[in-house]
């Protein structure tokens, strides 16, 4: 599992609460990833980290933010939850001989109501 | 689990018999490709990789080709087990070093 735990693994809200996603890492890797996986998507990223406190963003990053203050931690909030982001939620590292390889966590499912 | 199932291409396989999986990747710059093995309720796992600069890779019951002439990535399983039903998706790499770019997936159903 390379490492990678996800918090909450499942979560309820409502719309317009604010709901953060923690991973954490063990292995001191430099890259991590926030995917979302929706029926019909493939995985489609949010945000990702290259460093503490760098970030840029993904193809689908309104309506989410991130955090990086330590290289273990990776934080996906989402300010003001709404619907359209019931989802499953992925963290990712990127390891490997040339450092291309990602390995995924378990996933947090979050349902907004 | 999650219906990551859900809309996928799915191909039922008796057990014992050989599995392909099919993908059409986007970029003929792509130099990097894996494979992914998602069963319900988890997370991505890692199956194999290639590196364009090669066209057939072995690993414990699979094997992978790369087809860089029509863009094509298959995914050959051996001796398909129970075990092996997921969703199985392929990533490219298109950006660099840092990103992938994953394909919807396909559906693997074991029939025992």
């Amino acid at each position: 599992d390379a490492g990678i735990t996800q918090s909450p693994r499942h979560k309820v809200t409502e719309t317009g609460t604010p709901v953060t996603l923690r991973c954490h890492q063990t292995e001191n890797h430099r890259y991590m990833y926030w995917y979302r996986q929706d029926p019909g998507h493939g995985l489609r990223l949010i945000h990702y980290s290259y460093g503490v406190k760098d970030t840029d963003k993904g193809e689908v990053s309104d309506g989410y933010s991130v955090s990086r203050s330590k290289t273990e931690d990776f934080l996906l909030t989402l300010e003001s939850a709404t619907s359209s982001q019931t989802s499953v939620y992925f963290c990712a590292i990127m390891s490997g001989t040339d450092q291309e390889t990602q390995y995924f966590g378990p996933g947090t499912r979050l349902l907004v109501l | 689990g999650e219906n990551v199932g859900l809309h996928l291409p799915t191909l039922s396989v008796q057990e014992g018999d050989n599995s392909i999986i099919n993908c059409a990747y986007s970029n003929s710059a792509s130099d990097y490709f894996i494979w992914y093995k998602q069963e319900s309720g988890k997370g991505p796992q890692f199956i194999i990789d290639i590196r364009s600069n090669m066209d057939k890779r072995q690993g414990q019951r699979v094997t992978v080709l790369l087809n860089k002439t029509v863009k094509h990535l298959s995914l050959q399983i051996a001796a398909t087990q129970p075990g092996d039903s997921a969703v199985y998706f392929c990533a490219e790499n298109i950006y660099g070093n840092n990103r992938l770019a994953f394909g919807k997936g396909n559906q693997v159903v074991v029939i025992p």
